[in-house]
């Protein structure tokens, strides 16, 4: 089954940095641009960066353009999210979605938390 | 950025009744190569967003046959023919025609 696992996140303070990781399982890495989304507490979905398959085009939402920084190691068939200068209103869950060009968003983790706060 | 809307914001729903959720977007999600970049997502309680129709009107693999999308352009609707009450939870529509995919702000769907 494909998977997508999440981890990294945690208790930061505004204005420090955290990375994110996600590991893929079970499909062809490679093959599939990926993005990040998050979900700040009781809110609603929001996109945050995408990469393509081999990593030569990023995509990144105004909010975070500049503070965050979306990689791949293809060869560990992982994604990363690199987020500097936190501020509060980071604070989210943030999802490793997987990008099919049919389906679109079509597999997601299950989340991993961060929290920015002093 | 595309601005997606959603109507309406909450709905509840007696099992066995159809339910009907309209998207809205700012510019049109056809593209030049013929496909619509429009998508629907519920997300139960506790878990992660799972797709339900992509490019507007095709089920995802597993979806039951209940859920169903149209529209074109940029006006959609996703019904549920018959609501069961595994389906609670906040439908999303999304629109990824831009690199910078938006969401709409979600239909809280509960059971009466």
């Amino acid at each position: 089954e494909v998977q997508l696992l999440e981890s990294g996140g945690g208790l930061v303070q505004p204005g420090k940095s955290l990375r994110l990781s996600c590991a893929a399982y079970k499909f062809t890495f490679s093959s599939y641009a990926m993005s990040w989304v998050r979900q700040a507490p009781g809110e609603g979905l929001e996109w945050v960066s995408s990469i393509s398959n081999d990593g030569g085009s990023t995509y990144s939402a105004d909010s975070v353009k500049g503070r965050f920084t979306i990689s791949r190691d293809n060869s560990r068939n992982s994604l990363y999210l690199q987020m500097n200068s936190l501020r509060d209103e980071d604070t989210a869950i943030y999802y490793c979605v997987k990008v099919s060009w049919t389906y679109g968003l079509n597999v997601w983790g299950q989340g991993t938390t961060v929290t920015v706060s002093s | 950025d595309i601005v997606m809307t959603q109507t309406p914001l909450s709905l509840s729903v007696t099992p066995g009744q159809p339910a009907s959720i309209s998207c809205k977007s700012s510019q049109s999600l056809l593209h030049s190569d013929g496909r619509t970049y429009l998508y629907w997502y519920l997300q139960k309680p506790g878990q992660s967003p799972q797709l339900l129709i992509y490019e507007a009107f095709y089920r995802f693999s597993g979806v039951p046959d209940r859920f169903s999308g149209s529209g074109s352009g940029t006006d959609f609707t996703l019904k549920i023919s018959r609501v069961e009450a595994e389906d609670v939870g906040i439908f999303y529509c999304m629109q990824s025609i831009q690199l910078r995919s938006t969401f709409g702000p979600g239909t809280k769907v509960d059971i009466k």
